[in-house]
């Protein structure tokens, strides 16, 4: 069955440095990835995707890449801000050009930005 | 512009009990998604459902979870029988159902249910 690994720990970095996180999946060629932010008590919220065909996907200070190859994405925040503290959900679809939005999520990573 | 409701917020119920949880999608969606999360893990899927269809039910336990969403009215999550490994988030999500958006869901804030 289709697996999907991500940073177990958090990951704690110093406001201004550039957070990366990794999501790496297996057993499966998703059509597309996406990435959601959670805070606690809330429901996620999207933030990027990207297709299979794209190996970068930029908005604002978040930069998402995809490497079919690796079966991995690298998710990035530029000039973190304590603001971006939260946990971070990659996401893929599981019926390839399906007409559902069928998604599985990782177990997410926490991110801890210190001011 | 609302976004996903979702009520109640927090519910309890005693060992035995019936649990139910609504949703109301976006405005203009016609697509919603049930996920349940525990503690520790990931955003299961549970259930995808049309006005008056269930499209997909393939992440649902095979007892005592049922879910509808009726021409009128939220999309209902029931759970008959409650025990204490029911305790978790409950998440709705809603898609318009077509277009480059519907790849993305809007989520609701979750129901939080405890089992006692």
């Amino acid at each position: 069955s289709q697996k999907i690994e991500q940073n177990s720990e958090a990951l704690n970095i110093q406001e201004g440095k550039t957070a990366t996180l990794t999501c790496n999946y297996t057993n499966y060629s998703p059509a597309y990835l996406q990435w959601y932010r959670q805070d606690p008590g809330r429901g996620p919220v999207f933030l990027l995707l990207i297709r299979e065909n794209e190996k970068e996907k930029r908005k604002e200070r978040l930069k998402v890449t995809f490497d079919t190859t690796l079966k991995q994405s690298l998710f990035h925040i530029t000039a973190s801000q304590p603001a971006d503290s939260a946990t971070y959900l990659c996401a893929l679809d599981i019926e390839y050009g399906g007409a559902t939005n069928k998604l599985i999520f990782g177990t997410g990573t926490l991110l801890a930005v210190q001011p | 512009n609302a976004g996903v409701m979702q009520n109640p917020r927090h519910l309890v119920r005693r060992r035995g009990q019936e649990a139910r949880l609504r949703c109301s999608p976006m405005k203009g969606h016609s697509h919603v998604y049930w996920y349940r999360q525990l503690p520790e893990e990931g955003l299961k899927f549970m259930v995808y459902l049309q006005k008056e269809n269930i499209i997909d039910e393939s992440g649902m336990p095979k007892e005592r979870f049922s879910a509808e969403f009726p021409k009128e009215g939220p999309s209902i999550l029931r759970i008959q029988q409650v025990v204490r490994g029911d305790s978790a988030a409950y998440f709705c999500a809603s898609s318009p159902g077509q277009g480059t958006t519907n790849e993305k869901l809007f989520f609701g804030s979750g129901t939080q249910l405890s089992v006692l």
